[in-house]
C-alpha cells in the first residue's frame, strides 16, 4: 500500500495563476482532508470531505476550492493564487469519525507564490 | 469556534532530559490525539485517548487525557536525538465535527 500520497511535492506560482493539488489515497477511507501550515501555526484545516461527492468548509477555505468525484482521490484547487497562500498542504485521511479516525498524512506539498 | 492550546512552543533539552508539552481546550473534548512531525516529514499519529483520567504509555512516552476531559500532556522520559520533532495534541467536541490541532510544540535535544 502507498497510503496516502500528493502531487506535486514542490510547485512555485507566480500571483494570479491556478493550480490544483492532487491527493490520493489507497486504503478506503471515507474521511479526507486538506491542511496547511505555516510556521508557528500548526495545521489549520481549509476542507475536508466525509465521502464521495461531499465536501466540507474548514477553518480556513477562502481562496480555495476542492473536489472528490471519486473516494480516493480529493483535489484542491488554488483558481488564482496569492503569496499569502505560500505554505506547506498536508492532505490526510481517516477511515472512521469520530470515535476512532486516525488521521494519515501524506508527504506534503510546499507551493510558494510569487 | 473550538480552540486547542499548546504549551510551550518550544523547548530545547539536553538529551537525558525529561520533556513534557500541555494541551488544553476551551471545551469538553470527546477524544484527543497526538502526533509526531519529525523535521521535514509530515504528522504520524501516536495515541488517541477516549476516557476521562485515562494514561497510556508508550516505551519512554506517558500520555493522560484530564479528569475533564479539557486538558492533556505528553512526557518523554530521558529524551535522544530521535525524539526530535514536532508534537501535536489534536482534539474534537462531541459529534462529527473535525479535530483541532493545537500549534504544536518543538522539541529540540541537544546531544
Amino acid at each position: 500500500n502507498a497510503g496516502v500520497t500528493q502531487t506535486p511535492k514542490f510547485r512555485v506560482l507566480k500571483t494570479g495563476q491556478s493550480m490544483t493539488l492532487l491527493c490520493a489515497q489507497d486504503m478506503n477511507h471515507e474521511y479526507m482532508y486538506w491542511y496547511r501550515q505555516d510556521p508557528g501555526m500548526g495545521l489549520r484545516l481549509i476542507h475536508y470531505s466525509v465521502g464521495e461527492g461531499t465536501t466540507a468548509k474548514g477553518e480556513v477555505p477562502d481562496g480555495y476550492n476542492v473536489s472528490r468525484l471519486k473516494k480516493q482521490n480529493f483535489l484542491l484547487g488554488l483558481e488564482s493564487a496569492a503569496p499569502s497562500q505560500t505554505s506547506v498542504y498536508f492532505c490526510a485521511s481517516s477511515y472512521l469519525a469520530p470515535s476512532t479516525d486516525t488521521q494519515y498524512f501524506g508527504p506534503g506539498t510546499r507551493l510558494t507564490v510569487l | 469556534g473550538q480552540q486547542v492550546m499548546q504549551i510551550p512552543q518550544y523547548q530545547h533539552v539536553q538529551e537525558g532530559e525529561d520533556f513534557t508539552t500541555y494541551c488544553n481546550s476551551s471545551t469538553t473534548l470527546s477524544n484527543i490525539q497526538w502526533y509526531k512531525q519529525r523535521p521535514g516529514g509530515h504528522p504520524v499519529f501516536l495515541i488517541q485517548l477516549v476516557k476521562s483520567g485515562e494514561v497510556k504509555k508508550q516505551k519512554r512516552l506517558t500520555f493522560q487525557f484530564g479528569e475533564a476531559k479539557k486538558n492533556s500532556s505528553l512526557h518523554i522520559t530521558a529524551t535522544q536525538t530521535t525524539d526530535v520533532g514536532t508534537y501535536f495534541c489534536a482534539g474534537r467536541n462531541s459529534g462529527n465535527t473535525p479535530l483541532v490541532f493545537g500549534k504544536g510544540t518543538r522539541l529540540s535535544v541537544i546531544a
